[in-house]
């Protein structure tokens, strides 16, 4: 079975632009959840979706958002880049929101410049 | 808030050696503890998970401590290999069954 597969993995932007990195889950995962890791704040919780519904979000500015298609492929999106937004962006999947092993892919390198 | 955190960034092992590696939450209502690796270039990887109904559990080489009165985790790596080399994080599962990690520790194994 094929893991959690990410793309782009590496993605450079200058401030200001927009961004948008996809997660494609785990065959037969229904939810995908996204994950901001940085040296400073370790991972924190950007937001996660089931069945193309937002069940739960993390304390990120509205530039921050995401969705998730039929098939269960999740994109999220970032505005008017910020130099802080410097990252590895991580997905991850689970069979349902409450189970308790989620997946994670190898992540998106975002860098702003 | 809820946080997770690590007692030290780094931890330095001679090969062979058990490793041990803390995590102190902060949410009592935390009913669900996981230990993940990350090496460098990839994503957490699952290595054992923990109840709060339990106090210990044991995988290969691995073992999680859980010590609720004071809000404690620990996972013991026996007989430590260069392969451990990594980033080990707790994560516990609290309000609105959200994950909160930990900082993360680097664990260095040394030949």
């Amino acid at each position: 079975k094929a893991g959690v597969t990410q793309t782009p993995r590496y993605l450079i932007k200058t401030r200001g632009q927009q961004v948008t990195l996809s997660c494609s889950p785990i065959s037969g995962h229904r939810s995908v959840s996204w994950y901001q890791q940085t040296p400073g704040q370790g991972l924190q919780f950007l937001f996660e979706y089931f069945s193309e519904t937002q069940r739960n979000k993390g304390n990120f500015p509205g530039r921050f958002s995401g969705r998730q298609f039929s098939n269960s492929r999740s994109e999220m999106n970032v505005s008017t880049l910020e130099l802080g937004d410097s990252a590895l962006y991580l997905c991850a999947s689970s069979s349902e929101p409450k189970s308790d092993e989620q997946y994670f892919g190898p992540g998106t390198r975002l860098t702003v410049t | 808030g809820e946080n997770v955190g690590l007692h030290l960034p780094t931890l330095s092992v001679q090969e062979g050696d058990n490793s041990i590696i803390n995590c102190a939450y902060s949410n009592s209502a935390s009913d669900y503890f996981i230990w993940y690796k990350q090496e460098s270039g990839k994503g957490p990887q699952f290595i054992i998970d923990i109840r709060s109904n339990m106090d210990k559990r044991q995988g290969q080489r691995v073992t999680v401590l859980l010590n609720k009165t004071v809000k404690h985790l620990s996972l013991q790596i026996a007989a430590t290999q260069p392969g451990d080399s990594a980033v080990y994080f707790c994560a516990t599962r609290g309000s609105f069954q959200k994950l909160v990690f930990g900082t993360g520790t680097r664990l260095l194994v040394s030949p």
